[in-house]
């Protein structure tokens, strides 16, 4: 089955520790995209990567990391989360999201930084 | 930058036709597409539009003028299950999404 498979779903963390969501697609999806949703405040890009090792900013970058080292797998990295990244945070690929493809997005994982 | 206006919230009955739109202002434009969204699950895709006039893929249609910076998304034959939040997302190289309108289908 075609998917974007983010992990894990939720997850309640202290302020400080280092924290990593993996996510990886089975699509050969050149493009991945992390996103971030609050309520209000809509989906909002954090990072997105058009190919291998190939990485650019999105809306919302401070505070997080990502590489992109095989075209399957895009994990964001928390060095040192906050209470202000708690969020609900979605993965999604696409084939080329400037096209008719849109965005596949993964299920979601809901970080709690307390 | 780019900013995407839609409204917050819409009610129709089950049944009827709603139509939500959106409003844009981007610089470049590579299409715009329309996600829904259940509560609490992830947001699928839609429809897609890069040239004006109307899309139609079942109930859901949706239209696009480049000129107006403008769309809309419109579901005929509501049924319960379309209860949702819709969104409206520019591509201009990245893609960003609007806030979602939360539409509510009463029996």
């Amino acid at each position: 089955e075609a998917q974007v498979t983010q992990n894990p779903r939720y997850l309640i963390t202290v302020t400080g520790k280092k924290l990593t969501v993996t996510c990886s697609q089975n699509m050969n999806h050149e493009y991945m995209s992390w996103y971030r949703q609050d309520p209000g405040l809509g989906l909002r890009q954090i990072y997105y990567s058009m190919n291998v090792e190939v990485t650019d900013k999105g809306d919302v970058p401070e505070g997080y990391k990502v590489s992109r080292k095989e075209k399957r797998n895009f994990p964001l990295i928390l060095e040192s989360p906050s209470p202000n990244q708690t969020s609900l945070y979605f993965c999604a690929s696409s084939l080329n999201p400037g096209y008719n493809y849109g965005y596949t997005f993964g299920s979601g994982t809901r970080l709690t930084v307390v | 930058g780019q900013n995407i206006d839609q409204p917050t919230e819409m009610t129709a009955t089950e049944g009827a036709i709603v139509q939500i739109n959106c409003t844009y202002q981007t610089s470049g434009f590579n299409g715009l597409f329309w996600y829904q969204q259940h509560a609490g699950e992830a947001p699928t895709f839609l429809s897609y539009n890069v040239l004006d006039g109307l899309e139609e893929k079942g109930r859901f249609s949706s239209f696009l003028s480049r000129s107006k910076g403008y769309s809309y998304l419109l579901l005929k034959e509501l049924q319960m299950k379309d209860s949702a939040s819709y969104l409206c997302a520019v591509n201009a190289g990245k893609s960003t999404f609007g806030d979602g309108t939360t539409l509510t289908v009463k029996p």
